[in-house]
């Protein structure tokens, strides 16, 4: 069964560093999602790619995260610097996109970061 | 703008005993609905969701949800609880035509044996 992949699955930083996320979508999937999940809240939309464009960026603190999907297929998410607010668990997911409808986000494991 | 709100962030029943999961949702224009459970350090599953027609949807695992307008609820509930059903549960909203999907705050579903 196809899945969607994240690495590193666990970061530790120390505030100030730089860290970076990976995501491959499942083949096939035009549209890519980062979301931000905070302990005992639900996940945040971050970014949002239809293949390699953005479509919603509105959350993304602009100052320090940056995403790509230059290919249109996998994805990098960066912080830099890391500041303590930004432990969190980093979710992947995609789907098969298209306008007008709704399609299955699948997600990923996450990757959970930690900033000391 | 679209919201949901999860009434209980923690839900403890016993085994066999119905699960009762509680959505209300916001939005300007008809949503579509989601059921997503999390397990613990994982990524979200789709349990099941709500786009037109029939109002009450069946998921995975033995859950359903009715989609209710009048109340703008969209609980989730199970006739009898697994322990295998401990986990985190999210209900999440989506407006038509647009692929953002906004989130509630989860419940946690304790099983108790």
């Amino acid at each position: 069964e196809a899945e969607v992949a994240q690495s590193p699955r666990y970061k530790i930083t120390e505030k100030s560093q730089a860290v970076a996320f990976w995501c491959d979508p499942i083949s096939g999937h035009a549209t890519l999602y980062w979301y931000r999940q905070i302990l005992g809240q639900g996940p945040e939309l971050l970014v949002q790619f239809q293949d390699e464009s953005v479509v919603d960026d509105s959350q993304l603190p602009k100052d320090r995260f940056s995403a790509e999907r230059l290919k249109g297929v996998d994805s990098t998410l960066k912080i830099q610097p890391a500041e303590l607010g930004d432990s969190a668990m980093y979710l992947c997911a995609s789907s098969v996109g298209g306008a007008d409808s709704v399609y299955e986000q699948y997600f990923g494991p996450g990757t959970r970061l930690t900033v000391t | 703008a679209q919201s949901v709100t999860q009434l209980g962030s923690h839900v403890s029943v016993s085994e066999g005993a119905l699960v009762l999961l509680r959505c209300n949702y916001s939005s300007s224009v008809p949503p579509y609905l989601f059921w997503y459970v999390q397990y613990p350090n994982q990524g979200l599953q789709l349990l099941l969701k709500y786009t037109t027609g029939a109002t009450l949807v069946k998921g995975i695992n033995g859950f359903e949800a009715e989609f209710k307008k009048s109340e703008t609820s969209f609980h989730l509930t199970k006739p009898s609880a697994h322990m295998s059903d401990a986990a985190e549960y999210f209900c999440a909203v989506s407006d038509r035509g647009y692929q953002k999907v906004t989130f509630g705050t989860g419940t946690k579903l304790q099983v108790i044996p």
